[in-house]
């Protein structure tokens, strides 16, 4: 059973640019969350994706933007890089639609700084 | 909306040596709470998790948590730690609101396991 990945494992982007971050699930789940991770903070939620639709956001502006396809597999965008959106970014895949009691499986995160 | 304090930021303790880390939560109807593990450079590891029936939860690596609901607490323990346990740990709760069962986490508690 693969678990879940992200690529890439690192990235510098300067301010102003665009970035798009990938994750594919673990095998057999559909639904996909990404979570921001500042340093020293815990995980906040961004926004989930359940078969290919936005399932809730979390309080992040619009130029964070995502996609999941017909694999499950999901992107995250962000555009106009600012220097506050240099974090882990964190992937999680579960396998039912915003279930509270589905446990999220983690990817190992992308690394992105922001100059 | 709920919320999830991790009273320590970090706990040295030497090798061999019981330790607990604190988690107090919001209060809710129903609550549904996780414990996660994350060793320097990686994504988070699912330790264990409450969802419901006895309050003593057994996870992986020898780690336990007691749900109190009197209290509101989840603390995480573990009976003698090894300097393979050092890491940041994060008590998280799954948040019931807008159905995507989202984790609202704690700022994480860094364990220094010392030799």
């Amino acid at each position: 059973e693969t678990g879940v990945t992200q690529s890439p494992t690192h990235l510098i982007k300067t301010r102003g640019q665009q970035v798009t971050l990938r994750c594919s699930s673990q095998s057999g789940h559909n639904t996909v969350s990404w979570y921001q991770q500042a340093l020293g903070q815990g995980p906040q939620f961004i926004f989930q994706y359940y078969r290919e639709e936005e399932n809730g956001r979390g309080n992040f502006p619009p130029r964070f933007s995502g996609l999941q396809f017909p694999n499950y597999s999901s992107e995250l965008n962000v555009n106009a890089l600012e220097l506050d959106d240099s974090a882990l970014y964190l992937c999680a895949s579960s396998l039912g639609r915003g279930s509270r009691t589905d446990t999220q499986y983690f990817g190992p995160g992308t690394r992105l700084t922001v100059l | 909306a709920q919320s999830v304090t991790q009273l320590d930021s970090q706990v040295p303790v030497f090798e061999e040596a019981p330790v607990e880390l604190r988690c107090n939560y919001s209060s809710s109807v129903s609550v549904y709470l996780f414990w996660y593990v994350q060793y320097p450079n990686q994504g988070l590891q699912l330790l264990l998790k409450y969802l419901s029936g006895s309050t003593l939860v057994k996870g992986i690596n020898g780690f336990e948590a007691e749900f109190n609901k009197s209290q509101t607490s989840f603390h995480l323990r573990k009976p003698s730690v090894h300097i393979s346990d050092t890491a940041e740990y994060f008590c998280a709760v799954s948040d019931g609101a807008g159905n995507t069962g989202k984790l609202i986490f704690g700022q994480g508690t860094t364990l220094q396991v010392k030799p």
